[in-house]
């Protein structure tokens, strides 16, 4: 069964750094999603992506984030300059013309 | 209580009992989804129930929803130590382009 997937799985950086996560979502999905979890708190929405353009986004999604679709099969999360507080699970998910949408398995950004 | 609060928080149930977790929402919902973390893991999708809708089945799951009264409550029956996760509810604003709220999460535990 088709995944998403997303790399890596576990990042470090130090605050200030800039980071990029990757996830490659199902091929045949329309649109995609960032969502973040931080430890023991819920997952939160940060910004869905449609027909190359984002089509929603919540207000953590501030000017520190950005996401791109550069190829046509990648997704990418990039955080300017990283803050302690970002540190959290930031999953990737993909959906076709309807529901449900499909996570990555996640990546673990610690920030330091 | 805030949006998306799923009751209990924790629930530890001998094998083959059966498991009865909660949602509750506060706007008004398309449709209520439930999805399934594995520690470490990510999301993956159990069910979905639309607005319209009162009951639905996915063999062992059964949803129910009362949008009178903003809740809703996910039954496994036969719990199987591999239903061991945390299980989230929710709420979906729209089919296509879905910006999902998430509840707080029941943590369940089967005791083999």
């Amino acid at each position: 069964e088709p995944e998403v997937t997303q790399t890596p799985s576990h990042q470090v950086t130090q605050m200030g750094q800039e980071v990029i996560l990757r996830c490659v979502p199902i091929s045949n999905h329309l649109y995609f999603y960032w969502y973040r979890q931080i430890l023991g708190q819920k997952v939160e929405f940060l910004v869905s992506f449609y027909n190359n353009e984002i089509s929603e986004k919540s207000e953590i999604f501030d000017d520190q984030f950005s996401v791109e679709r550069p190829d046509g099969s990648n997704f990418t999360l990039k955080i300017r300059s990283t803050k302690l507080e970002d540190s959290a699970m930031y999953f990737c998910a993909s959906s076709g013309t309807a529901v449900p949408l499909h996570f990555g398995n996640g990546t673990r950004l610690t920030v330091t | 209580s805030q949006q998306g609060e799923e009751d209990p928080q924790a629930l530890s149930i001998q094998e083959g009992e059966n498991a009865t977790m909660n949602c509750s929402y506060k706007t008004s919902i398309n449709n209520l989804q439930w999805y399934r973390q594995n520690s470490g893991r990510g999301l993956v999708h159990l069910i979905l129930i639309r607005s319209n809708e009162r009951e639905k089945h996915s063999g062992r799951l059964r949803v129910t929803l009362d949008t009178s009264k903003k809740s809703s409550s996910l039954l496994i029956t036969a719990s199987r130590a591999a239903d061991t996760a945390s299980y989230f509810c929710a709420q979906g604003s729209n089919f296509g382009n879905e910006k999902l709220t998430f509840g707080t999460g029941t943590r369940l535990t089967i005791i083999p």
